[in-house]
């Protein structure tokens, strides 16, 4: 079964950029596709954008601008990149894979989830 | 706002099935799969139901799924005390070109 954790900085200044690495096991990088969700305090779920090895990826289009994703076949980990942060990317950023390679769509997988403030 | 909405939140008793709704549109659920999950603080988010009605392997079947035109639902029978969590919908949507998610449902169990 797919094993996901969250990695990275739990603080980040305005108008710099937010890293997170998921770090996988129990599966291969090749065989999912990976997604990023965030939950700022009290509100709904956010979908970031998913990537596949190959390259095929979405971006959510109110992110899109100043969001990277990048999957590392040789490391069997996958990462996020935001930048230009604000206090509005404030949240809970979980990392979730695919049920299978398949389908994008079901996040049969999910990270327990890392808290990144945004503040000075 | 999300496009999805779900009431705030839904409430039973010990053996009780509750039902949660989730209402859409023509772009989103009326023309894409519908996905639940459940979230507990602190814990992994768990995939419920894909496909409008499918269980995942390890998914119990006390969890049940279906899709009518523009809106959901997640029905959970004989609900237990760990069934308390928050509950959200999900599908793609074609006008936003985005995954979206429902407004969330908080479970009590009385």
């Amino acid at each position: 079964q797919v094993q996901l954790q969250e990695s990275g900085p739990g603080l980040v200044k305005p108008s710099e950029t937010l890293s997170l690495t998921c770090t996988v096991s129990g599966g291969s990088i090749r065989s999912y596709y990976w997604s990023w969700i965030r939950q700022p305090p009290g509100k709904e779920l956010e979908w970031i954008g998913y990537m596949f090895y190959s390259g095929s990826s979405s971006y959510n289009p109110s992110l899109k601008s100043r969001v990277t994703i990048l999957v590392d076949t040789s490391k069997n980990y996958f990462s996020l990149r935001l930048s230009s942060v604000t206090a509005a990317d404030t949240a809970v950023y979980y990392c979730a894979s695919s049920l299978s390679g398949d389908d994008w769509g079901p996040l049969g997988y999910w990270g327990q989830g890392i808290l990144v403030t945004v503040s000075s | 706002q999300s496009v999805l909405t779900q009431p705030p939140s839904a409430s039973g008793t010990f053996g009780q099935r509750v039902t949660i709704s989730c209402s859409g549109s023509r772009s989103n659920i009326g023309s894409n799969h519908v996905y639940w999950y459940h979230l507990l603080p602190g814990t992994a988010p768990k995939l419920l139901i894909y496909t409008n009605n499918q269980r995942p392997s390890g998914v119990p079947d006390r969890f049940s799924g279906s899709k009518s035109g523009t809106s959901a639902s997640l029905a959970i029978s004989g609900l237990r005390s760990e069934d308390e969590a928050d509950y959200y919908c999900a599908a793609w949507d074609d006008r936003m070109n985005r995954y979206v998610f429902g407004t969330g449902t908080k479970v009590t169990v009385l």
